[in-house]
Order: structure tokens, then sequence, then C-alpha cells
């Protein structure tokens, strides 16, 4: 079984802070997701990175940044944490012959 | 201004009945078509997909159907049972202009299914 762990499940931190979410997966997919999920608006595409040390933007990047200096791990950076960044954080991964993404089980972060 | 969240639509059946959740679609350019289920506290699991050349897929339980002529997508659930209670999302991934697409998905907002024993 895939196994997508996100290194926490909820944190809290200041507005300016900068904010670090981790994402590692076992499974040596190439291809690794963040989302952002807020309520009524489904799961939004905030990067990608199709292999090690690539990346692209999703559909919402602003404030955001993100590394992938090995193929197991995703991390989704917060440049100055702002309150509209209060959310449920998804990280995913796939495997490039495979339609499906595999995802962690979230981090709730609270901008306070 | 602020935005504002949408409502989810929400479905309400009773244990045995059938499940039909809709999903609408924007672009007629969609490569294939993944429905997940998301249960409360934990990331969406993979359901189904469906390519864009096919009208019909059937799983466990599940059908999924998609109209490309109307840009619609349904997922059946038969004998709904109380752990299918969860929020189902639509996904549809989208080639761009390079003809690749690194497995990106957009997603629908989501339909909140609840099954009462």
């Amino acid at each position: 079984d895939v196994k997508v762990t996100q290194s926490s499940r909820y944190l809290v931190k200041r507005t300016g802070e900068k904010v670090f979410l981790e994402c590692v997966q076992d499974m040596d997919h190439e291809n690794m997701f963040w989302y952002r999920q807020d309520p009524g608006l489904g799961l939004r595409l905030i990067y990608f990175s199709y292999d090690v040390k690539m990346k692209e933007k999703g559909d919402i990047p602003e404030g955001y940044s993100v590394s992938r200096e090995k193929k197991e791990r995703f991390s989704l950076i917060l440049e100055s944490a702002s309150t509209n960044q209060t959310s449920m954080y998804l990280c995913a991964s796939r495997y490039e012959a495979s339609r499906s993404q595999h995802f962690g089980d979230g981090t709730r972060l609270s901008i306070l | 201004g602020e935005s504002v969240g949408l409502h989810l639509p929400t479905l309400s059946v009773q244990e045995g009945d059938n499940s039909i959740i809709n999903c609408a679609y924007s672009n007629s350019a969609s490569d294939y078509f993944i429905w997940y289920k998301q249960e409360s506290g934990k990331g969406p699991q993979f359901i189904i997909d469906i390519r864009s050349n096919m009208d019909k897929r059937q799983g466990q339980r599940v059908t999924v159907l998609l109209n490309k002529t109307v840009k619609h997508l349904s997922l059946q659930i038969a004998a709904t049972q109380p752990g299918d209670s969860a929020v189902y999302f639509c996904a549809e991934n989208i080639r761009n202009a390079g003809g690749t697409s690194y497995g990106k998905l957009t997603f629908g907002q989501g339909t909140i299914l609840t099954v009462h024993p």
C-alpha cells in the first residue's frame, strides 16, 4: 500500500512566520502535489513537482514556494504566513504511468 | 472583497438504497476523470476512474457514467451502506498545450453523502 505521510496533523503559527509543511511518500513516485482544501471550494492545486528538483506552479501559487531535493520528500513553504492561509493542506503523490494520485491525511494549519 | 465559500451539495439516502452523485465538468479536452471519497479527518481515496473515450465503467458496487455531450459525470453506488457516508469529489485531468499533464487534476467542490441506517 502506498503511504503518503504529512509531518503534522495540526499546526498553529503566527502571522509573518516562515512555515514548512513536509510530505514523504514511500513508493518512489515521480510526481508530487500540494493542495489546499477550503469548505465549498474543493481542492486547489498550489504547486506540483514532476521529478526531483523540478517544480511547476499550480492554480494558486502566490505566497507559497516548494522544495524537492529528494524524490520521496516534497516540502511546502509559506514564506510569510498570513491569516488567509489558514486551511487544510493535502499532499499527494503519483506514479507517472498511473492516473490516480495518493493522498496524505492532511495538515490543518491555523495562522493567528 | 472577501470570497465566501459555497455550500456543498448534499445527498441523504437510506441504507440499502442506490445513490447517484453528479458532477459537471467544463473542459472538453479532459483526458480522464476520477472519483475520490473523503472521510472525515482523512485524505481523499481513489474510488474509480474513466478515460474520456469511454461512456461507462463499473467497479465493485460503483459505476461511473460519462456523458461528453453535456459534459456530465456521475457516480452510482449500489446498496449504499453507512460506511459510504463521506464527501465525494470528481476530478478531471486536462492535458496542457504541449500534450503533457503530469497527472494534474482539477477537482469539483464535492458532494456530501449521508447514509441513514
